[in-house]
């Protein structure tokens, strides 16, 4: 079975402070994906990469970046985190076949304060 | 413009009675049609996909989906609901022109079951 793993699954910051969210896969997946999901809005693509130092914008990017030095490791990074940041984060990798679904972690709840 | 419509936010069943969550799409082609489950707390998982062939499409924990091409829908459905059934079900489809790599979601629908 595909193994998606977020480091942590509770985390509580303070305003401001730089937040490294980190996710790693063990399937050799191409693609990966950081989602955060807020109650009544659903999901939302934050970043998405389809191979090592490459990503792309999702739909909502802005307040945070991202990065993919090797294949299996994704980070999602809040360069000064604020409240409206307050959310569950889901990461996911899928294969490069169009095919191929998304697999998910369990998610971090991230609290901003 | 590209979207997924789950009409019913939340639903509550009996334990044992029958079970379908609706979903449409608004899409250019046939896309690629995913439902995924979220238990509370637990990411998501792919619960069955449609991609071509049989519209009628077999899934894990006994659920099915089904493919209407000309009602641009893609209904959950399971004939007898367990309790551990509880959680967000989340439709998704997807492009079929090139990598998968952006799916658009639906916003869910939260499934309840009275013992």
């Amino acid at each position: 079975d595909v193994k998606v793993t977020q480091s942590s699954r509770y985390l509580v910051k303070r305003t401001g402070e730089k937040v490294f969210l980190e996710c790693v896969q063990d399937m050799d997946h191409e693609n990966m994906f950081w989602y955060r999901q807020d109650p009544g809005l659903g999901l939302r693509l934050i970043y998405f990469s389809y191979d090592v130092k490459m990503k792309e914008k999702g739909d909502i990017p802005e307040g945070y970046s991202v990065s993919r030095e090797k294949k299996e490791r994704f980070s999602l990074i809040l360069e000064s985190a604020s409240t409206n940041q307050t959310s569950m984060y889901l990461c996911a990798s899928s294969g490069w076949d169009e095919n191929s679904p998304l697999h998910f972690g369990n998610g971090t709840r991230l609290t901003v304060t | 413009a590209q979207s997924v419509t789950q009409p019913d936010i939340h639903i509550t069943v009996s334990e044992g009675a029958s079970l379908e969550l609706r979903c449409n799409y608004s899409y250019g082609a046939t896309p690629y049609l995913f439902w995924y489950v979220q238990s509370p707390g637990q990411g998501l998982q792919l619960l069955l996909k449609y991609f071509s062939g049989d519209t009628l499409v077999q899934g894990i924990k006994g659920f099915e989906a089904e493919f209407k091409r000309s009602q641009s829908s893609f209904n959950l459905r399971k004939p007898s609901v367990h309790w551990s059934d509880a959680a967000e079900y989340f439709c998704a489809v997807g492009a079929r022109a090139g990598n998968n790599r952006k799916l658009i979601w639906g916003l869910g629908t939260s499934l309840a079951v009275n013992p």
